[in-house]
């Protein structure tokens, strides 16, 4: 079965350190690679994407994400974070030639910034 | 740009009855998933609608069935609720052109079965 792995369910990081969530994805073929973001109370929001090219991906609010594809990894990176990151952030994979529907989530992780 | 939208936010049903839940795209988008998130998991597919078909649909039983609107609304019926139904139901809206394969999802309904 395919799937999404977020191994750790929650990271802690220091306001101002550099911070890393993990994904990996047991996904045939070349999947597009997404994280989103969600706050307590609120819908998924987007962050970013991995479609094909450069192995990393800038997104919005200075996110920005590294694809390693001997690793099957997409990892979501910050240089610097803030309080206001602390949120549930998801991991999903999107398997191409599947006509546009299912995508795979991973359970998610919870990122605390500590200030 | 109103985004996706969904109602209601809450609802508390008893185990066997039906509910209907809504959702409103985004301005633009023709496709609508619909995703059930379990307490402490990730969203799971339930199903997809593109211009009022079901485009693909997860590992849900046949009690889960959808509509898609021409204005490209939708809706989740779930009939003979169960326990195990409680979740947060997101609806997911995308304009499915090349390239943009991100989803924008609504606010969620927190749908509570007793």
């Amino acid at each position: 079965a395919q799937s999404v792995a977020q191994p750790e369910d929650q990271v802690n990081v220091a306001e101002g350190n550099p911070l890393t969530v993990k994904c990996t994805y047991s996904v045939s073929g070349n999947p597009y690679l997404f994280w989103y973001v969600q706050y307590p109370n609120r819908g998924l929001q987007f962050l970013l994407k991995y479609i094909t090219g450069d192995n990393l991906v800038k997104g919005s609010y200075g996110f920005e994400a590294e694809f390693n594809k001997s690793q099957t990894s997409f990892h979501l990176k910050k240089p610097s974070a803030l309080v206001s990151d602390s949120a549930l952030y998801f991991c999903a994979a999107k398997p191409v030639g599947t006509g546009g529907f299912k995508t795979i989530f991973g359970a998610g992780t919870r990122l605390f910034v500590k200030a | 740009e109103t985004g996706v939208t969904q109602s209601p936010t809450h609802l508390i049903k008893t185990r066997g009855q039906q509910v209907t839940l809504r959702c409103s795209s985004q301005s633009g988008h023709n496709t609508v998933s619909w995703y059930q998130q379990a307490l402490g998991q990730g969203p799971q597919f339930i199903f997809q609608y593109y211009r009022e078909e079901e485009n693909g649909r997860g590992n849900f039983p046949p009690r889960f069935s959808g509509l898609q609107f021409p204005n490209y609304s939708s809706e989740l019926n779930v009939n003979a609720l169960e326990l195990d139904d409680s979740a947060l139901y997101l609806c997911a809206s995308s304009p499915r052109t090349v390239g943009s394969y991100e989803q924008y999802f609504g606010p969620g309904t927190r749908l509570t079965v007793t």
